[in-house]
């Protein structure tokens, strides 16, 4: 399954499948950026981050893609889990603002058993 | 667990109450964040300490009130706010340079009645 971003913040897969969270950033100098999951009651956790030096990171069941030419950033979730299930946020952060990071919206991602 | 722990986890006051947020951090940063997250909505930055001197004031109303003591602890003063006010507060700590994550504690949900 696959989101857009802003224009869709709910994705629904099923358990097993591959999952692609998409996200637009804003500012063409940002170098860092993070990806984040939220659950239910907690406050967002690091998943993953990739510098703007890098095209493609990857981490345990996670990969993260960077698209400097059109600002797009995605995570992938191989094989997703009912425990996967959360709000995911992307996060940039600017050469020139410190370690301050700019937040997306958020995509909630729902995992059918 | 996080290194990073907000108390109360949940406040419900009256418009005329005054109540504090706490957060510590574990993780020997330098800087400190205080967040705002309403539903649908990105989180918003309030406040920013870095090595407890406050670097960022995000046009917060001045019912919101907070208080540094040293790089582990950060508070939220409140008095009489507003019902718009209720909203999940999140705190995050990080080293403050650039292109290094936040970590979030698991905030304070705050019900103004």
């Amino acid at each position: 399954g696959e989101s857009v971003g802003l224009h869709l913040p709910t994705l629904s897969v099923q358990e097993g499948d591959n999952s692609i969270i998409n996200c637009a950033y804003s500012n063409s100098a940002s170098d860092y950026f993070i990806w984040y999951k939220q659950e239910s009651g907690k406050g967002p956790q690091f998943i993953i981050d990739i510098r703007s030096n890098m095209d493609k990171r990857q981490g345990q069941r996670v990969t993260v893609l960077l698209n400097k030419t059109v600002k797009h950033l995605s995570l992938q979730i191989a094989a997703t889990q009912p425990g996967d299930s959360a709000v995911y946020f992307c996060a940039e952060n600017t050469y020139n603002q410190g370690g301050k990071l700019i937040f997306g919206q958020g995509t909630e991602l729902s995992v059918k058993p | 667990e996080t290194g990073v722990t907000q108390t109360p986890r949940h406040l419900v006051m009256g418009m005329t109450n005054k109540k504090s947020l706490k957060c510590e951090q574990h993780l020997g940063h330098n800087a400190m964040y205080w967040y705002k997250q309403s539903a649908k909505k990105p989180l918003e930055l309030m406040f920013v300490y870095n090595f407890k001197e406050q670097t960022e004031n995000n046009s917060v109303p001045s019912r919101f009130s907070p208080e540094c003591p040293n790089s582990s602890h950060l508070f939220l003063h409140l008095h009489t706010l507003q019902p718009e006010d209720s909203a999940l507060y999140l705190c995050a700590s990080s080293y403050g340079d650039r292109g290094q994550p936040q970590h979030f504690g698991d905030g304070t949900r705050l019900s103004i009645l």
